[in-house]
């Protein structure tokens, strides 16, 4: 079965430095990723995905993320934050070998200070 | 319109009423999703639909009552809630089940 862990449900950066949001999955047969972000007051919004394609993959508002199959991880990063990247992350596996449902982290709170 | 609207935005409903929330997706999908986010809990899957049929029902209590009429539109009735009902709906949609989904701005319930 699959699964996802993201570690750390609040993480707190200066504006200007690095974003690191850290996402391990579990998964019988190679994996389908996603980074999703919630703005406060609004639904979820797809940052970027990983198909089996290029393991680095890269999102929008300048987030990418890295699939390293040998540490089962896909974390999230930004070289520089900014305070709009303050939301909510949430992370998400399914299968792709077949249709099945999308599993989600619990996710992670990013605070930015100025 | 365009992506995945729902309606209403805030529903406020007292424990005896019946309320329906809607979904419309405008981006040709054929399957459509309902969650419940609550504070301080993981997204909690309720229902899919694929092709307007009910795939999975995540031993959502009977006061839910969810109906697709067609690929394009998506509603949860509600009916005898409890104030834990409360929470945040969403409501997504994707190509087919499983790929990755597109969703709403969601409702606002609150339960009095």
């Amino acid at each position: 079965a699959q699964s996802v862990t993201q570690l750390g449900s609040h993480v707190s950066v200066s504006e200007g430095a690095l974003v690191l949001l850290r996402c391990n999955y579990s998964s019988s047969v190679p994996p389908y990723l996603f980074w999703y972000v919630q703005y406060p007051n609004q639904g979820l919004q797809l940052l970027l995905k990983y198909t089996s394609a290029a393991t680095l993959v890269k999102g929008i508002n300048g987030f990418e993320a890295e699939f390293k199959k040998s540490e089962t991880s896909f974390h999230l990063t930004k070289p520089s934050a900014h305070m709009s990247d303050a939301a909510e992350y949430f992370c998400a596996v399914t299968r792709s070998d077949s249709s099945y449902k999308l599993i989600f982290g619990s996710g992670t709170r990013l605070l930015v200070r100025p | 319109e365009t992506g995945v609207t729902q309606t209403p935005r805030h529903l406020v409903m007292g424990m005896t009423n019946k309320k329906s929330l809607k979904c419309e997706q405008h981006l040709g999908h054929n399957a459509m999703y309902w969650y419940k986010q609550s504070a301080k809990k993981p997204l909690e899957l309720m229902f899919v639909y694929s092709l307007e049929e009910r795939v999975e029902n995540n031993s959502v209590p009977s006061r839910f009552s969810p109906e697709c009429p067609n690929s394009s539109h998506l509603f949860l009735h509600l009916h005898t809630l409890q104030p834990e009902d409360s929470a945040l709906y969403l409501c997504a949609s994707s190509q087919d089940y499983g790929y990755e989904q597109y969703f709403g701005p969601g409702t606002r319930l609150t339960v009095t």
